[in-house]
């Protein structure tokens, strides 16, 4: 379980203010996630990555921000023109993009006051 | 549109008694379909997927081209079973934007 991890757990901000949630993983693998999982909504895909210094945009991208400068790591900005930034964020990893199971981070619950 | 639809929000059975969760997708290639499980403060963890064919904690699913359905099944349900189960689909694999999609998923309770 500890192959990859998230923080903060819980994380407050005002309203109009970018905050990044943090996501590493020490797997060794090639693809990174990040979904935001609301109830009823499921798991919705925001943005994922197959390879270091790419990424594309997943199902609901507008308003947030990635970057993959390391093969470990995958950063989510979560910016003020995201319209309902509250909800709790999952990131995973896996070997390669190419339907491989997927390793799930602990999640960070983002609330914004 | 939803590729995969897990009709059911909310499912609850008895101890013992057989369970099915549904999961419907829409795909008209060659799919690769999963089930993940999130128990109680814990991960969400891969279940099984259809390519592997496998039991695991007494779970199995069956591809069904037809009826583009992937459901899983237990004939006899625990109480550590109660859990939220996703079912997932796989499109484009093999090139840069082949990705997961998950379906809504099912809260699933096992009264005693």
């Amino acid at each position: 379980d500890g192959g990859i991890t998230q923080s903060p757990k819980y994380l407050f901000r005002k309203e109009g203010q970018n905050v990044t949630l943090s996501c590493e993983q020490n797997l060794n693998h090639d693809a990174m996630y990040w979904y935001r999982q609301d109830p009823g909504q499921g798991l919705r895909l925001i943005y994922y990555s197959q390879i270091v210094n790419d990424f594309q945009k997943g199902d609901i991208a507008e308003g947030y921000s990635v970057s993959r400068e390391k093969k470990e790591s995958f950063p989510l900005t979560v910016t003020s023109a995201q319209k309902n930034p509250t909800a709790f964020y999952l990131c995973a990893s896996s070997m390669s993009g190419d339907g491989d199971t997927q390793y799930f981070g602990p999640g960070t619950r983002l609330t914004v006051l | 549109a939803q590729r995969v639809t897990q009709p059911e929000k909310l499912l609850s059975v008895f101890k013992g008694a057989p369970v099915e969760l549904k999961c419907n997708y829409s795909y008209s290639g060659s799919p690769e379909l999963f089930w993940y499980v999130q128990y109680s403060r814990q991960r969400l963890q891969l279940l099984l997927r259809h390519i592997s064919r496998e039991s695991i904690k007494g779970f199995t699913a069956d591809l069904n081209k037809g009826e583009t359905s992937f459901h899983l099944k237990k004939p006899f349900a625990q109480e550590e079973d109660s859990a939220m189960y996703y079912c997932a689909l796989i499109i484009d694999r093999g090139s840069t934007l082949g990705r997961l999609y998950f379906g809504r998923g099912t809260q699933l309770t096992v009264w005693p």
